[in-house]
């Protein structure tokens, strides 16, 4: 079955930088894009970027550039995406999602989710 | 790019139709038939429940609509059951693989 499998927790210090992975199974990895979600606690989600598994296409959002990079390694079916200069607000729970369908617009399956925590 | 509007709660009985609106913009909601809907249980990660407006994926329930009408779209739960509790997000396409979520509304069955 299709299935994305991201990494474990993290406690960074602000100031530091993050990389969660996200690994594909159950598809052919580069026919399909890959989303970043985010979500502070007890917020909702926020769209961070897409990255085309293809070609290493992306697009980030704006109030990200410049902090973020998500790339692939096709060898292993697998996306990143780090952050750096983390800050206090960047504390949540990091999604990576299938993008499907015209404009990828389909965000299926979601891994399980990656809980990064910044605090000093 | 700002989120998508929609209400912070909406409730009903058991049975019972419930509505959530999401509403963007021309460059997002009104410009494109790719809003996607997400339920989201605590603790989980959220769930595809419908698509490009109003397809549905294959497993979710037909009591699960989606509709669009200029820049606010909809989804609403008909027979509204106790395990439709949860959050509900919409997201669009808003170009050039650019894509906005709505704020979020949480479902209560009463």
């Amino acid at each position: 079955q299709v299935q994305l499998v991201q990494s474990g927790a993290e406690v960074k210090k602000p100031g530091a930088s993050v990389k969660v992975s996200c690994k594909a199974s159950g598809y052919t990895f580069t026919s399909y894009g890959i989303s970043w979600v985010r979500q502070a606690p007890g917020q909702g989600l926020e769209w961070m970027g897409w990255i085309s598994a293809y070609n290493g296409n992306t697009n980030y959002a704006q109030k990200l550039q410049g902090r973020v990079t998500m790339t692939t390694d096709t060898s292993t079916s697998t996306a990143y995406m780090e952050l750096r200069s983390l800050r206090s607000d960047d504390t949540a729970v990091y999604y990576c999602a299938r993008g499907t369908g015209a404009a990828a617009a389909r965000f299926d399956p979601w891994g399980q989710g990656t809980l990064v925590t910044v605090s000093s | 790019q700002s989120a998508l509007t929609q209400p912070r709660s909406v409730s009903g009985s058991p049975g019972q139709s419930v509505t959530i609106s999401c509403t963007g913009t021309s460059s997002d909601v009104g410009g494109y038939n790719y809003v996607s809907w997400y339920q989201q249980h605590p603790g989980k990660a959220p769930k595809l429940m419908i698509y490009d407006v109003s397809k549905r994926p294959s497993g979710v329930p037909d009591r699960f609509s989606g509709s669009k009408s200029g820049n606010t779209a909809s989804l609403t739960i008909s027979g509204l059951q106790a395990e439709d509790e949860a959050d509900y997000y919409c997201c669009s396409y808003a170009g050039s693989y650019l894509y906005v979520f709505g704020t979020g509304t949480k479902v209560t069955v009463l």
